[in-house]
């Protein structure tokens, strides 16, 4: 158990709707990240955030929004669904910024129909 | 932009053969992350190489840091079958990004 937590575990849904995955850190840590793990690929890093605020952007689709509050805790907003973002999506935290270790959490898996 | 190269993409071997993974930036990194992902689970931090060259072992496991800080590697020394999984590396931090490479599955045959 990595003490990062992902709810929900599992979320079917259809295209053109909205979903929202949520994400609460390791007690301490103040950075999170989100990454998208598609079938039979990598870790495509989302976005970071960093206390609060955005400390790093991948290759997020504009469809895609995140959020991390004065809890600490992170939602990750994904609009107007498609097929193609069915995947598995991570989150993970870490004390400081990239160059500590991350700790990640058992994950999202998202379905869209 | 940066990208982290990672090979083999698959790789099957008989338990108590050796395995080498191989990782390599089209940048300089900061420092190198290995990460391992078991099937089903996510993954799971093993080690960070931070110093050009450096060498690092956990039981069976070596890790190399280049020189120049562009590569690495990961070799198991005599597979068993709980080293199945995901090898993944991970380069820091050019752009402020950690970029995975694609990962190695590992199969062991017992």
């Amino acid at each position: 158990d990595s003490g990062v937590t992902q709810t929900p575990k599992h979320l079917i849904t259809a295209t053109g709707q909205r979903v929202t995955l949520r994400c609460s850190p390791r007690s301490g840590d103040l950075s999170v990240y989100w990454y998208q793990q598609s079938l039979d690929q990598g870790l495509q890093f989302l976005i970071q955030y960093y206390n609060g605020e955005e400390r790093a952007k991948g290759n997020i689709l504009e469809r895609f929004s995140a959020q991390q509050f004065p809890d600490l805790h992170s939602e990750l907003n994904l609009s107007s669904l498609e097929l193609g973002d069915s995947a598995l999506y991570f989150c993970a935290s870490s004390v400081a910024g990239l160059a500590s270790e991350q700790f990640f959490g058992p994950g999202t898996r998202l379905t869209v129909l | 932009g940066q990208q982290v190269m990672q090979i083999p993409q698959y790789q099957h071997v008989q338990e108590g053969e050796d395995f080498t993974t191989y990782c390599n930036s089209s940048t300089t990194l900061s420092n190198i992350q290995w990460y391992k992902q078991r099937p089903g689970g996510h993954p799971v931090f093993l080690i960070q190489l931070v110093k050009s060259g450096e060498v690092k072992k956990q039981k069976r496991l070596t890790f190399q840091f280049g020189e120049a800080k562009k590569n690495s590697s990961l070799h198991i020394t005599a597979t068993q079958t709980t080293d199945v999984g995901t090898y993944f590396c991970a380069g820091c931090c050019d752009t402020g990004k950690l970029i995975f490479g694609q990962g190695t599955t590992l199969q062991v045959k017992p």
